[in-house]
């Protein structure tokens, strides 16, 4: 079965430091990866996937996430923070090349502070 | 392309209502996704199509919750009838043929059942 860990309910970062978000993995086989943002009322939006390879991979609004395979993590970067990059972030995780759903995670909630 | 539509962009109803939420996935898509999203839950799958056959409802709460796609164009969630712990917002979400493809979210349904 598949699944994906986010192990932090919060991350509060200072305005113009760097940000991690964290994201761990699980499944059988090879992972397809996929983070996606989430504003105050709004759907969520895609910024970035892990399809295959170079591990770092670069996304929307100057995020970029790096694949570590022995790690079994995902995690989301970004080198200087914005007050508008406060957000959900949500992690998801699908095997490949199956088509079953994103299995998501239960998300992180970025708060960066002025 | 418009994204992924959905109606009405917010519903209040008493207990007891019927209640049908619409969505209108990407053109060309051919998977689609019904989603619930609370405080308490977080982002729950409820029901997923390929090529407008249902695919998997395990995770439809109860019997009261159905879902149709007619066409490649338009799918309904019908919750009959309503209640109070219905309360919470419903996206939908598509994505064309591929596992490696991104999910398009659209903006949601927020209901409260009164």
């Amino acid at each position: 079965a598949q699944s994906v860990a986010q192990p932090e309910d919060q991350v509060n970062v200072a305005e113009g430091n760097p940000l991690t978000v964290k994201c761990t993995y699980s499944v059988s086989g090879n992972p397809y990866l996929f983070w996606y943002v989430q504003y105050p009322n709004r759907g969520l939006q895609f910024l970035l996937k892990y399809i295959t390879g170079d591990n770092l991979v670069k996304g929307s609004y100057g995020f970029e996430a790096e694949f570590n395979k022995s790690q079994t993590s995902f995690h989301l970067k970004k080198p200087s923070a914005l007050v508008s990059d406060s957000a959900l972030y949500f992690c998801a995780v699908r095997e490949a090349p199956g088509n079953t759903p994103l299995v998501f995670g239960k998300g992180t909630r970025l708060s960066v502070i002025a | 392309d418009a994204g992924v539509i959905q109606s009405p962009r917010h519903e209040v109803t008493e207990m007891g209502q019927e209640v049908t939420l619409r969505c209108k996935p990407i053109s060309g898509h051919d998977y689609l996704f019904w989603y619930r999203q609370t405080m308490m839950r977080g982002l729950e799958l409820l029901i997923y199509f390929n090529n407008n056959v249902p695919i998997d409802d395990s995770g439809m709460p109860e019997d009261r919750f159905s879902a149709k796609m007619p066409n490649a164009s338009f799918s309904t969630l019908k919750i009959q009838p309503s209640e109070p712990r219905d309360s919470a917002v419903y996206f939908c979400a598509s994505h064309g043929t591929g596992s490696y493809n991104e999910q398009f979210f659209g903006p949601g349904t927020r209901l409260t059942v009164l």
